[in-house]
């Protein structure tokens, strides 16, 4: 099974903060990558796919990149919804999340 | 407008059976694969299983393998997931999930998840 691993495991931020969120694999996954956010109480929703293509009607300050076996999701300026989980998803071979990264307000 | 409403959760003992079923609306049902993903309470997300559009293919995690059915009827746009011999670790929200890439067989990416239904495996 390929392993995803997210780091950090919490991040504290402000408002207008530029965020970075670190996704590795255990092997490589081109870029079969997707992010996902999840409010409490909430079904996650997804952001970003193919590691950097951001999904319909996600704000442009979510952004991916990376390759292979690491990747990182931006948020340039960090606004007062994005205060949540989020978490990766390889969909290489079979699939499986990362563990989360709870954003949480400083 | 893609919807998907699961039901079907709630309390059940150790060893019983439950069946959820997940309504889907605003798309080719037919088309797509389809997911169940679970999270236990205060923990991360776990793909349990997959089904392709014409059923021809369905895979399982290895936690539920050989406990848990996945089917769905195209003709009332409904995905279910039979979950048998259930254990306390299968307490979850349980999503129904859209598979954004159409005709696959294999789990993508999700574009789409449901509203989740709780279900409580405990005496």
């Amino acid at each position: 099974d390929i392993q995803m691993t997210q780091t950090p495991s919490t991040l504290s931020a402000s408002v207008g903060d530029r965020v970075t969120i670190t996704c590795r694999a255990s092997q490589s996954i081109s870029s079969w990558l997707a992010w996902y956010q999840q409010r409490p109480g909430k079904a996650p929703k997804l952001l970003i796919y193919k590691a950097s293509t951001l999904q319909t009607g996600v704000p442009s300050r979510f952004s991916g990149s990376g390759s292979g076996t690491e990747f990182t999701l931006t948020i340039s300026s960090l606004q007062p919804d994005d205060f949540a989980t989020y978490y990766c998803q390889q969909y290489s071979t079979d699939t499986t999340f990362g563990q989360g990264t709870k954003v949480e307000i400083k | 407008e893609v919807q998907l409403l699961e039901s079907g959760g709630g309390l059940v003992e150790p060893g019983g059976s439950l069946r959820l079923s997940c309504a889907a609306s605003g798309f080719t049902f037919s088309t797509y694969a389809m997911s169940w993903v679970r999270q236990a309470p205060g923990k991360g997300l776990e793909w349990v299983s997959v089904i392709s559009g014409s059923s021809i293919r369905a895979d399982y995690a290895e936690s539920v393998k050989g406990r848990f059915t996945i089917s769905r009827d195209n003709s009332k746009n409904t995905l279910f997931l039979e979950m048998e011999s259930l254990r306390a670790e299968d307490t979850a929200v349980y999503y129904c999930a859209k598979d954004g890439v159409v005709a696959t067989t294999r789990p993508k990416f999700f574009e789409y998840w449901g509203h989740g239904t709780l279900v409580t495996v405990s005496s």
